[in-house]
Parts: C-alpha cells; structure tokens; sequence
C-alpha cells in the first residue's frame, strides 16, 4: 500500500506571500511528481525529479520551484503566490528503474490564493 | 506530447459496457490506466507493458497496440462506482522518468 502525504491538505492565502507544499513518501521511491489540476480537468506535470539532487521542469510553465535533498522529501515552493496559482496540486512517487511502476498518489493540497 | 483520450465523457446506464481509447502521437513503451473518482487522488488500475497485451481486472480490462501507439479500456456491465475520470499515463520516451497523463475520459454511470 502507497504512503504518500501532503500538507496542508487546503491553503487559503493573500497574494504575495510565500507558500510551501509539502509532500513526503515512506516506500523509499526514487522518482516523485508535482502535477497541477483544476477540478475535473487534465493533470498538468510541473515538476518531477528522479532521484536526490535531481529535479525537472514539466510540461506546464509554473512559477514554483522544487528541491530533492532527501529521498522521501520533494518540497514545491511558491515565492509570491497569484491568483492563478488558485488549483489542486498532486504529488505522486514511483519506483525507481524501468517504466512498468505506476504513480501512486497522495491526497493533493487544495490551494486558493485571494 | 499528451496523449489523447476518447470520448472526452460518457453517460451509461448501470450494466451497459464502455470502451474509453487512448491514442499517442509518439511510440508507447508501456500504457497505465488509472481513475480518478470526484474531490480525490488518480488510483492506479492496470499497466500494459507489451504490445497486444490484454490485462483485466474484475469486468474493466485493457489492452495495448503498440503499433498503433493506442491503448484501450473497456468497462463491462458497468457499477455505479465506476463512475470517474480515467486517465491513461506513460513515460513519455525510452530512458526518460517525464510521465505524462492522457486528456481524461469522465464517466458517469447512472441507476
């Protein structure tokens, strides 16, 4: 069974301030993912990284940055949010390895910026 | 380049059967399938790692044409609880750890 956490689970917040999310994994996966989604809408990859000290940019273009300096931390950082940061924000992990691992989720940190 | 899911939504009729695609505009290496019910997390369902594999799990299977670069669902006598979006997912090459989602299929089952 996947034990993936994220905190806090919902964030409401003026704009301008800085806001962290937290995600954290317990089954030591090498890879973790950072996906926005608005509700009822496609996952949108804005970050991954496939092992400590490693980290990617997505697809979407995102003003949120990353950092991978424990195998089962990958924090994602928003220096002053925006109203359009308003969105669901899913962490995922996998295994590390070849491409037959599934993602496995956490719950997602609902944020709404004001 | 994201895959693109068909239909983009579909109403049935408990007991009636589905069949959701997804289509690659680049070579699929392996196809995952996953729902995603309302206000909660995607759950995995299946993986397809071979073309012409055919994988099933209670009355959803899934199955994978490698040549086509297509993946598809099929939903047999359709639950109320199956009743979400599914999302197909891949790795979007060889050697690389970017994975990509499809464009989502919702799926309404109504009593």
């Amino acid at each position: 069974e996947a034990d993936i956490y994220q905190t806090p689970r919902y964030l409401v917040i003026g704009t301008g301030k800085k806001i962290t999310l937290e995600c954290s994994q317990t089954m030591g996966h090498d890879k973790m993912y950072w996906y926005q989604q608005d509700p009822g809408m496609e996952l949108h990859l804005i970050h991954y990284s496939y092992g400590v000290n490693s980290t990617e940019k997505g697809d979407l273009s995102s003003e949120s940055t990353v950092s991978r300096i424990r195998t089962e931390h990958f924090p994602l950082t928003l220096e002053s949010a925006r109203p359009s940061h308003t969105s669901q924000y899913l962490c995922a992990s996998s295994q590390g390895g070849s491409s037959n691992q599934p993602q496995h989720f956490g719950d997602g940190t609902r944020l709404s910026i004001l | 380049q994201q895959p693109v899911q068909s239909p983009q939504a579909v109403i049935l009729r408990e007991g009636e059967d589905a069949v959701i695609n997804c289509s690659s505009s680049k070579a699929l290496y392996s196809v995952h399938w996953y729902r995603q019910k309302h206000g909660e997390a995607p759950v995995f369902l299946m993986i397809l790692l071979k073309g012409g594999e055919q994988k099933g799990h209670d009355k959803i299977s899934a199955s994978f044409n490698e040549k086509k670069q297509q993946s598809s669902l099929y939903l047999t006598a359709s639950q109320l609880s199956y009743s979400g979006t599914y999302f197909c997912g891949t790795e979007s090459g060889s050697g690389t750890y970017k994975y990509i989602f499809g464009t989502g299929t919702r799926l309404k089952v109504l009593a």
